[in-house]
């Protein structure tokens, strides 16, 4: 059974960088058939894909237009576990974070959910 | 970018009712289509895979259909815990996904 634990701060100074870590059970994070991707949920913007990493005989990432300059998701192989980074962070990034797992495009495997508030 | 869109964005039903939920697509993508429960304070799970293919361990009172444009979800007879807000899901455009709005389920 794949679960995904997240841990990071839940408050971040306007301009700094929001880091959550994602650590995984159940599965690796080199998998061959899965994403792991942030998604990040807001009563302004709903349900919003920020970004993936995943390998395929190497290390692949992607990420939504709207964050792809501020954006860094990392693999972490020796602690099975992958991170977010988003830099420049304004009040407009307050949401709740989720970590996610896809398999072709169906999220069936999701964090807890971390509330990270943007706020001086 | 591919635009989702649901309606209702809210209903309210009676428990044994058959709830019917609409999504549509700015353009076409085909049976990639996904639709999530989300109850409060939890992450969305998983209910219906490519437009029409029940999760594992989910009930049979659920169920979706459509391709292309147009697509619905159901839930043949409402249960209380069953109140909840569902999204749609496209992923015609990867590699990244685009969610609906979302419909949020009450009981009459």
């Amino acid at each position: 059974q794949v679960q995904l634990q997240q841990s990071g701060p839940g408050l971040v100074k306007p301009s700094q960088t929001l880091s959550l870590t994602c650590a995984i059970s159940g599965d690796s994070v080199s998998s061959n058939s899965a994403a792991w991707n942030w998604i990040r949920q807001s009563p302004s913007r709903g349900l919003e894909w920020l970004g993936r990493t995943y390998y395929r005989s190497k290390w692949y990432n992607d990420y939504a237009v709207s964050v792809k300059s501020r954006i860094t998701i990392n693999p972490d192989t020796s602690k099975n576990q992958f991170s977010l980074q988003l830099n420049s962070v304004t009040p407009e990034d307050t949401a709740v974070y989720y970590c996610a797992r896809d398999r072709v495009g169906a999220v069936a495997h999701w964090g807890q959910g971390t509330l990270v508030t943007v706020s001086s | 970018d591919i635009q989702m869109t649901q309606s209702p964005s809210s209903l309210s039903a009676s428990v044994g009712d058959r709830v019917t939920i609409t999504c549509q697509a700015s353009q076409d993508i085909s049976n990639y289509l996904n639709w999530y429960q989300q109850k409060p304070g939890k992450a969305p799970k998983l209910l219906i895979y490519d437009a029409s293919n029940l999760e594992t361990g989910v009930p049979s009172r659920f169920s979706g259909s459509g391709s292309g444009t147009d697509f619905t979800f159901t839930i043949s007879s409402l249960q209380p815990e069953d109140i909840a807000t569902y999204y749609c899901q496209q992923y015609d455009n990867l590699p990244g996904f685009t969610f609906g709005p979302g419909t949020k389920v009450d009981i009459k």
